[in-house]
């Protein structure tokens, strides 16, 4: 049973450019969340997406955007990089949109030069 | 004031003692808590949950709740090399829908031979 899978695991963008992480739920979960995790903090929630539409979202601006597809699978997009952008982006997933218990994937390293 | 504190640590404990995380949150609507333990460069692995006042017992780990107290910690008996990692405290709100998780900024547990 895989559990959450995100791709790619490492990214080197410059500022100004655009740039999408993916994402694959755990088996028999139908609700993504998405964090950004800088060096030495807690992750921070961007947003949430069940069945297909953003449920919740953070203080995060609308350069941060995302999708949900039909299969349950997720990506993120980040448009107009700033060095500030560079983190561990991490997917996590849950059977429910109220249910508990969130699976992280291994995240996605973000560096933005 | 951060909506979930901890000490950012590094807590050091020799092998075979107890250690002793700790967590406030703000937000008195909180309704569930949980633990998450990250090793360097890796992604949160959820190690324990506890939703209502008391303890909650997991092999060597012990969740401690106190919601009057807006307090929530961790205890890991018999602590081992193997435990040295942060340990991200995370709360939510059910209340309203979504299951956003709001972390602390982490603790540095460090055990040592």
């Amino acid at each position: 049973d895989a559990g959450v899978t995100q791709s790619p695991t490492h990214l080197i963008k410059t500022r100004g450019q655009q740039v999408t992480l993916r994402c694959s739920p755990k088996s028999g979960h139908d609700t993504v969340s998405w964090y950004q995790q800088a060096l030495g903090q807690g992750p921070q929630f961007i947003f949430q997406y069940y069945e297909e539409e953003e449920r919740q979202r953070g203080n995060f601006p609308d350069r941060f955007s995302g999708h949900q597809f039909p299969n349950y699978s997720s990506e993120l997009n980040v448009n107009a990089l700033l060095l500030g952008d560079s983190a561990l982006y991490l997917c996590a997933s849950s059977p429910g949109l109220a249910k508990n218990i969130q699976y992280f994937g291994a995240g996605t390293r973000l560096s933005v030069l | 004031q951060k909506e979930v504190e901890q000490n950012s640590g590094p807590l050091s404990v020799p092998e075979g003692a107890i250690a002793s995380l700790n967590c406030t949150y703000s937000d008195r609507g909180s309704q569930s808590f949980f633990w998450y333990r990250q090793y360097s460069g890796k992604s949160p692995e959820l190690i324990m949950s506890i939703y209502s006042n008391g303890d909650k017992e997991d092999g060597r780990f012990t969740a401690q709740l106190n919601k009057a107290s807006q307090y929530v910690s961790l205890l890991i008996r018999d602590s081992q090399p193997s435990d040295s990692a942060t340990y991200l405290c995370a709360v939510k709100r059910t209340a309203g829908g979504g299951n956003k998780l709001t972390f602390g900024t982490g603790t540095q547990l460090k055990v040592e031979l």
